[in-house]
C-alpha cells in the first residue's frame, strides 16, 4: 500500500489566492482526518470524516476553510482567500475503525506558504 | 479531553536505551495510551499503544503505571534514526489530540 497521499508536498501563493489541498487516504479506511501544524500551536486536529461524511468541524478556523470528501479515495481542504497566517504544514491522516485503539496513518503534508 | 504532560526535551546516547515519561492524571478508564513520533519534516508515525498491560512491538516497550495516570515509553537501544519529537496521547474516542511533545536527540 502506498499509504496516505497528499498532493502538493508545497504550495507557495499570494495573499488573497484560493488555495486547495488534496488527500488521498489509505484504501478500505473509513475516517479521514486534516491538521494543521505551526510551530506557535503545534499539530491541531481540523475536520474528521466519517464514511465521507463530515463529523466534526470543530477545529476550522474559520469560514474560509473548507473540507470536501466526496468518495471514499479522495478529500479535499480548501482555503479561500488564503491569508499569511494559514502558513503552515497540513497533514492528512487515515484510520480503520476510528476506535480509541486505532491507529492513525499520517500523509507526508502539504507544507502551504502564503505571501 | 485528557491532558498529557511531557518533557520538552530529552537527550541520550547512540545504543543505549531510552525513558520517555509521560503524566496523564486525568485519564479516564476507557482512554488508551498513544505514542505517536514524528521524525524532521515527516508526518507523525504510530509507535505504540496500550490500555492496561505493559506492549511490546518491535520499535518500543510501552509501560503503564498499575494506576495509569503514567506511562513511560521505552527505547531499548536508541540509533540516530530515532531522534525525532515523542507525542504521548490519551485517545477516548477518535480523536488524537497532540502535545507538544518531547524533542529527543541522539548522540553518536
Amino acid at each position: 500500500d502506498a499509504g496516505v497521499i497528499q498532493s502538493p508536498r508545497h504550495e507557495v501563493t499570494e495573499m488573497g489566492q484560493e488555495v486547495t489541498l488534496r488527500c488521498k487516504p489509505i484504501s478500505g479506511h473509513d475516517y479521514l482526518f486534516w491538521y494543521r501544524q505551526t510551530m506557535m500551536r503545534g499539530l491541531e486536529l481540523l475536520i474528521y470524516f466519517n464514511n465521507n461524511v463530515p463529523i466534526d468541524d470543530s477545529g476550522m478556523p474559520e469560514d474560509r476553510f473548507s473540507a470536501k470528501m466526496p468518495n471514499a479515495s479522495f478529500s479535499t481542504l480548501k482555503i479561500q482567500p488564503s491569508e499569511p497566517r494559514d502558513s503552515a504544514v497540513y497533514f492528512c491522516a487515515s484510520s480503520d475503525s476510528g476506535g480509541a485503539y486505532d491507529t492513525q496513518y499520517f500523509g507526508p503534508g502539504t507544507r502551504l506558504t502564503v505571501l | 479531553d485528557a491532558k498529557t504532560t511531557q518533557p520538552n526535551s530529552m537527550e541520550s546516547n547512540e545504543e543505549e536505551p531510552v525513558h520517555l515519561p509521560c503524566n496523564h492524571s486525568t485519564i479516564s478508564g476507557t482512554d488508551y495510551i498513544h505514542w505517536y513520533r514524528q521524525l524532521p519534516s515527516q508526518g507523525p508515525e504510530y509507535v505504540i499503544h496500550g490500555l492496561t498491560s505493559n506492549v511490546n512491538n518491535r520499535m518500543a516497550s510501552l509501560a503503564i503505571a498499575e494506576d495509569r495516570k503514567s506511562s513511560t515509553l521505552i527505547l531499548h537501544r536508541a540509533t540516530l534514526r530515532d531522534a525525532a519529537v515523542y507525542y504521548c496521547i490519551l485517545q477516548g474516542a477518535q480523536k488524537l489530540v497532540f502535545g507538544q511533545g518531547t524533542r529527543l536527540t541522539i548522540n553518536p
